[in-house]
């Protein structure tokens, strides 16, 4: 089946520094990918929808310039938080939809900003 | 707008007995509908689409468009069954996948 790998798994980065969180389709092609959320004992909240060769589609509330959306080839988007504070801190979790086949997720990223 | 209802954050039932997690939606178009399963360090992983009508790991789930429910049922309840569940729906032409708040589901041996 469909496989979507998200590194890093965890990742712990300095109040005022940017991460960037990568996502990858591993054997199918995703023209869309989407970033979600989610905070402890929540649940997921879609952030964007990150769409190959155009601008991601952010949602109402997310901050655009904070949450940096790169989807440049078919199989891979990244997410980047910049200038991360501790509130930014939550678990970040992809996903792509492989045609008729439902939506693959990846096992998500834990970032923790001290 | 999409809106996707788990009235239930924690259930738990004995091994063997029925279960039935709840799940309606709010959705003004055609809905499809998902469960999502989330075993414990696991990633998310798809257990059933409305669709395709399927029955995995023994759950099924009928879309019930009158009262605007996908509840999900087994018959008998297992250990391994202990995990947290997703409800989830998209609009037809619409990717957007809106989940609900999960039900952490307890099997009791």
């Amino acid at each position: 089946g469909a496989v979507v790998s998200q590194h890093p798994s965890r990742v712990i980065c300095k109040s005022g520094t940017s991460v960037k969180i990568e996502c990858r389709s591993l054997d199918f092609q995703a023209t869309t990918m989407f970033w979600y959320r989610q905070f402890p004992k929540q649940s997921l909240m879609l952030m964007a929808t990150s769409n190959e060769g155009s601008k991601a589609t952010y949602e109402q509330g997310v901050e655009k310039d904070k949450f940096l959306i790169n989807h440049a080839s078919l199989t891979l988007s990244t997410l980047t938080v910049t200038s991360a504070h501790p509130e930014d801190s939550s678990f970040y979790i992809c996903s792509a939809k492989e045609g008729e086949d439902g939506y693959t997720f990846g096992s998500g990223t834990r970032l923790t900003v001290v | 707008a999409q809106r996707v209802t788990q009235p239930e954050k924690l259930l738990s039932v004995f091994k063997g007995a029925p279960v039935e997690l709840k799940c309606n939606y709010s959705y003004s178009g055609s809905p499809e509908l998902f469960w999502y399963v989330q075993y414990s360090r696991q990633r998310l992983q798809l257990l059933l689409r409305h669709i395709s009508r399927e029955s995995i790991k023994g759950f099924t789930a009928d879309l019930n468009k009158g009262e605007t429910s996908f509840h999900l049922k087994k018959p008998f309840a297992q250990e391994e069954d202990s995990a947290m569940y997703y409800c989830a729906l998209s609009g037809l032409g619409n990717e957007k996948l809106t989940f609900g708040t999960g039900t952490r589901l307890t099997i009791i041996p």
